[in-house]
């Protein structure tokens, strides 16, 4: 089992719509949480950085973070065709062990005007 | 603004060649770097931690003689693909940490590498 699942899709939504996008994982030592937004051929920019569990907002975008259930979630509100790319969830653990991240594969998400 | 820098975005070489892939850390000193590499349709994986000053830390099944990796300051790191093969043909991205920002990970543009 990999440490992070996350959904390829593709996702299709037409423009403004509320998107949903999740990943789990498996191992309780993770305790940051990002989601990055990756466009073709590009790299991964980031979105959301969180930490405790609960809801960060920022602009139309809303990280979820539950901890017990080992579940995170992002949701983009208003959707545009300028959302469409891959979107990465990403975490670590704690900084005693380092910064380097453990990927979800990206779900695709594609919006339609 | 762009935190992190990597040159060249994309680079075409001969089997059997060598080729060099440079990222630098703009706004801060960078201690720690990271590579990772990303197949298409596939998440990135990360290849290898770069540390200031001393060896670099590679992740299992990453071989260090043919991925030599070189964190000679604190704001540049480079990565050189040696005796390239088609098979090494991927998208090659680093990223940094940024400690005055709770140790957030920024991540460079990517480098794509064709090896024909």
């Amino acid at each position: 089992q990999k440490e992070v699942e996350q959904d390829p899709g593709p996702l299709s939504v037409p423009e403004g719509a509320i998107v949903s996008l999740n990943c789990t994982y498996s191992n309780s030592a993770f305790q940051y949480f990002m989601w990055y937004r990756q466009y073709s051929r590009k790299g991964p920019e980031l979105l959301m950085y969180t930490y405790s569990s609960g809801n960060k907002e920022d602009g139309r975008f809303t990280a979820q973070v539950d901890k017990s259930s080992k579940y995170i979630s992002l949701f983009i509100r208003d959707s545009q065709p300028s959302d469409s790319a891959t979107y990465l969830c990403a975490m670590r653990k704690g900084s005693n062990s380092g910064y380097a991240l453990n990927f979800g594969k990206g779900t695709s998400l594609l919006v339609t005007p | 603004g762009a935190v992190v820098s990597q040159h060249p975005s994309r680079v075409i070489c001969k089997s059997g060649t060598s080729v060099k892939i440079e990222c630098r850390s703009l706004d801060f000193q960078a201690t720690t770097m990271f590579w990772y590499r990303q197949f298409p349709k596939q998440s990135l994986m990360l290849m290898a931690t770069s540390n200031e000053g001393s060896k670099a830390t590679y992740e299992q099944g990453v071989e260090k003689d043919k991925f030599l990796i070189n964190h000679a300051s604190l704001t540049l790191s480079t990565l050189t693909v040696t005796s390239a093969h088609p098979e090494d043909s991927s998208f090659y991205i680093c990223s940094v940490a940024k400690e005055s920002s709770g140790n957030t990970i920024y991540f460079g543009e990517g480098s794509w590498l064709t090896v024909v």
